[in-house]
């Protein structure tokens, strides 16, 4: 079974660029989050997704921040602009739905902001 | 908001000393996982504990929910060097739709 793919796995940006994330998350998992790790810290939820709609957006930075996964499966995040407090890596995970608690992480994208 | 903090943030242990990371809760948990993040890589999922007073072993590895379901605990035996890496909890509130992450514990193993 393949696991969750993130791409690009690092990206080198100046302050007040835009860029964007991209998840694909295990096949037939119905529930997608994106997490912010800043270095040192534990990761923080910025949404969760189910299928297509949106469960918690409430610590997504909706000034900056948006994502979107539109036909329920793969899914992408923006920042626009970038703040140099942005620098993190930014780590998609997916749920399959039934009882399992359990989230299976991709490698992650490293974001610099210069 | 809920808070979910771990004790200590660093620990350096001698290979085959023992280990253990602590894990409170500012509320009631319906359940907490905890996770293990190798240096360079993504958390991955170790165990998920939902009754009070719950205790789950998997080889050196002793987790603990506790009565209250408002901490937890994990214990490494005899730590070897592959136990490298940080290990966070993760708590899932009463009610909630997601889990809110511990600070995480950094352990390092000195061969």
């Amino acid at each position: 079974e393949a696991g969750v793919a993130q791409s690009p796995r690092y990206k080198i940006i100046e302050k007040r660029q835009s860029v964007a994330f991209w998840c694909n998350p295990i096949s037939g998992h119905a529930t997608l989050y994106w997490y912010q790790q800043i270095l040192g810290q534990g990761p923080k939820l910025l949404i969760q997704f189910q299928n297509n709609g949106v469960v918690d957006d409430s610590q997504l930075p909706k000034d900056r921040f948006s994502a979107e996964r539109l036909k329920g499966v793969d899914s992408t995040l923006k920042i626009q602009p970038a703040k140099l407090e942005d620098s993190a890596v930014y780590l998609c995970a997916s749920r399959s739905s039934g009882t399992t608690d359990t989230q299976y992480f991709g490698p992650g994208t490293r974001l610099t902001v210069l | 908001g809920q808070q979910v903090m771990q004790i200590p943030q660093y620990q350096h242990v001698q290979e085959g000393e023992d280990f253990t990371t602590y894990c409170n809760s500012s509320t009631t948990l319906s359940n907490i996982q905890w996770y293990k993040q190798r240096p360079g890589g993504h958390p991955v999922f170790l165990i998920q504990l939902v009754k009070s007073g719950e205790v789950k072993k998997q080889k050196r590895l002793t987790f603990q929910f506790g009565e209250a379901k408002k901490n937890s605990s994990l214990h490494i035996t005899a730590t070897q060097t592959t136990d490298v890496g940080t290990y966070f909890c993760a708590g899932r509130q009463t009610g909630a739709n997601n889990l809110f992450f511990g600070t995480g514990t950094r352990l390092t193993v000195i061969p």
